[in-house]
């Protein structure tokens, strides 16, 4: 069965770097098949798809963060990894990272971790 | 791009049916029939309830029923349930190779 697990800090300065992995099991991220995205949800808002990256080299970034996001594979571990740089409170949110059947089914989810950005 | 428009809440009784409307663009729903819909308990992950516009994932109840017209999609559900009790949220592909999803709609069941 495939499972997604997402990690990382759970607590971030304003102006500093965010860096999350998911580890995937039960799966390839570098299959020629899905997605993998990166989507958050600020605390009590709608979700927001960040960008996702397929077959481990493609990358597809949400135009209003594009700037500061990153999104990248190691096959190897099989993880997908999200960078946003320059944060601010408005990054505070749960971040999930979900596989994505083409082009548009979430279908799988990890459980999301907590980020929250000090100052 | 700019989120697509949802109701922010709707309400049903147990039995009846309820409609959630999620409109776009002619770059997004319109464009495309790739809308999907999730469900989203408080403290759980969102789960695809419709992708394709009207095509349920295996385990989903047939109860969940999915259309488009033009830029706006719905989401119908039949014979609700307590336990339907949740967010919902559309999403769709849009002509710039990205996701975008709507505001989310709250529906309580009566």
């Amino acid at each position: 069965q495939l499972q997604l697990q997402e990690s990382g800090p759970g607590l971030v300065k304003a102006t500093e770097t965010l860096s999350l992995t998911c580890t995937v099991s039960g799966g390839s991220i570098s299959s020629n098949v899905y997605y993998w995205d990166w989507i958050r949800q600020p605390p009590g808002k709608g979700l927001e798809w960040i960008g996702g990256i397929f077959s481990s080299v493609s990358t597809y970034y949400n135009p209003s963060l594009k700037s500061r996001v990153t999104i990248s594979a190691d096959t190897s571990k099989s993880q997908v990894s999200l960078k946003v740089t320059s944060v601010t409170a408005t990054d505070t949110a749960i971040y999930y990272c979900a596989r994505r059947g083409p082009p548009t089914a979430l279908d799988f989810w990890g459980q999301g971790t907590v980020v929250t950005v000090s100052s | 791009q700019s989120a697509l428009t949802q109701p922010a809440s709707v309400s049903g009784s147990p039995g009846q049916s309820i409609t959630i409307t999620c409109t776009g663009t002619s770059s997004d729903v319109g464009g495309y029939n790739y809308v999907s819909w999730y469900q989203q308990h408080p403290g759980k992950a969102p789960k695809l309830m419709i992708y394709e516009v009207n095509n349920r994932p295996s385990g989903v109840s047939n109860r969940f029923s999915g259309s488009k017209s033009a830029n706006t999609a719905s989401l119908t559900i039949s014979g609700l349930q307590a336990e339907d009790e949740a967010d919902y949220y559309c999403s769709s592909f849009t002509s710039t190779y990205t996701l975008v999803f709507g505001g989310g709609t709250k529906l309580t069941v009566l």
